[in-house]
């Protein structure tokens, strides 16, 4: 089964910085894409960045762009985010997710993780 | 712009069934969609990957009353046999070049 546990969240002042990290396991890491996503309180989900295998492919959402780094330790079936220049509307609980792959009538490797919250206040 | 739209709430009794819908913006009908569960004070669960001819493709251990389908720019989630597990919030998402979007969610509520 797909596990994936996020840590590394907590509370941190404006302008600020964090690292989140991600701990995969349960499916082949090394080939899969990974994303982070965040849920804002009161508000949706928002994607946030993709990385994809060997480091291929990396893109973020505009929100985040330049602040945010998303990088990947396939030795140790790892996803981390660092945080650059926090602000408020950066509070959310971060969760990593793998996309997986579907095939016929079943989809592999999907699942998400339980989440960390970061708090960004003075 | 690549826009997922979805009605804010929804809510069925329980043994019914619902649908709830994921609307594409214009010129990207041909676009597939994934939707996820989220239970509260729970992580999101995925259920399944919808594609515009009406397949689907669904997550291990996701229940045969979650079922998908597509018309046009609307992409489907189908519960039959409602239970009150099932209340939880509906999210839908789509990939772009570069990007991914998320619908804003359908809270469902069990009465």
């Amino acid at each position: 089964d797909v596990q994936l546990v996020e840590s590394g969240g907590g509370l941190v002042k404006p302008g600020g910085s964090l690292r989140l990290s991600c701990a995969a396991s349960g499916f082949t890491f090394s080939t899969s894409y990974l994303n982070w996503v965040r849920h804002s309180p009161g508000k949706g989900l928002e994607w946030v960045s993709t990385i994809s295998p060997n480091n291929g492919y990396i893109y973020y959402a505009d929100s985040v762009k330049g602040r945010f780094t998303i990088s990947r330790d396939d030795g140790k079936n790892s996803l981390y985010l660092q945080m650059n220049s926090l602000s408020a509307e950066d509070t959310a609980v971060y969760y990593c997710a793998t996309e997986g792959y579907c095939a016929s009538t079943f989809c592999y490797n999907v699942g998400w993780g339980q989440g960390t919250l970061v708090t960004v206040s003075s | 712009q690549l826009v997922l739209t979805q009605s804010p709430s929804a809510s069925a009794s329980v043994g019914a069934s619902v649908k709830l819908t994921c609307t594409l913006s214009s010129g990207h009908s041909s676009y597939a969609i994934a939707w996820h569960q989220q239970q509260p004070e729970k992580g999101p669960r995925y259920l399944m990957k919808v594609n515009s001819d009406g397949s689907y493709s669904k997550g291990d251990g996701i229940p045969d009353r979650f079922s998908g389908s597509s018309s046009g720019d609307e992409r489907y989630l189908t519960i039959s046999s409602l239970q009150s597990e099932d209340e939880a919030d509906y999210h839908c998402q789509t990939w772009g070049t570069g990007i991914q979007v998320f619908g804003g969610g359908t809270k469902l509520t069990v009465l």
